[in-house]
């Protein structure tokens, strides 16, 4: 059974300060994601690793850059937090290149930025 | 840009009614396709997926959808919803490897 599993459900940081976000999935998948879902907006797509050490920007990865040195672990990383950042985020795996694979999502991380 | 749009927003019906939530897509080539269900309180999971063959295809918990290329739709349904249906729905579709989600269609049955 997939599992991935981010490091906190809820997060509270103030303007400014820099957050870590951090996934980790068992199961050995090449593709890595970061999403964030706000209501009425569906999921966005912030950035996205194909491989340990490779990113690419999502649709929205103003504010945001990622970490992969190992290929369980997908960090996001909220360079100066700001309060627009305040949402849901969520972390995704899938397995392969050929798009047909689902992916499996943790539990995501409610941050409020104050 | 690539974008998937979900009609509904927010869809309240009663026990035993029957179910069609609308899904469509923005791109003309070959897509990969798929609804994906959040229940109150846990994570996103996979209900069903398209990537060839039968247009039709069955999912779990009853749910079905329907790809449909010439009207670029993938809409989900079913038969009789239950109580424990109540959920935010998903519409994804994967181009090169990448997802572009729906906005989402908030389900609530009313037992």
């Amino acid at each position: 059974d997939v599992k991935v599993t981010q490091s906190s459900r809820y997060l509270v940081k103030r303007t400014g300060e820099k957050v870590f976000l951090e996934c980790v999935q068992d199961m050995d998948h090449e593709n890595m994601f970061w999403y964030r879902q706000d209501p009425g907006l569906g999921l966005r797509l912030i950035y996205f690793s194909y491989d340990v050490k490779m990113k690419e920007k999502g649709d929205i990865p103003e504010g945001y850059s990622v970490s992969r040195e190992k290929k369980e672990r997908f960090s996001l990383i909220l360079e100066s937090a700001s309060t627009n950042q305040t949402s849901m985020y969520l972390c995704a795996s899938s397995f392969g290149t050929s798009g047909y694979n689902e992916q499996f999502f943790g539990p995501g991380t409610r941050l409020t930025v104050l | 840009a690539q974008s998937v749009s979900q009609h509904n927003h927010h869809v309240i019906l009663s026990e035993a009614a029957s179910l069609e939530l609308g899904c469509n897509y923005s791109y003309g080539g070959t897509v990969n396709l798929f609804w994906y269900v959040q229940y109150p309180g846990q994570h996103l999971q996979l209900l069903l997926k398209y990537f060839s063959g039968d247009p039709l295809v069955k999912g779990i918990k009853g749910f079905e959808a329907e790809f449909i290329k010439s009207k670029f739709s993938f809409n989900l349904r079913k038969p009789s919803v239950q109580w424990s249906d109540t959920a935010e729905y998903f519409c994804a579709v994967n181009i090169f490897n990448k997802f572009y989600f729906g906005s989402g269609t908030k389900l609530n049955v009313k037992p």
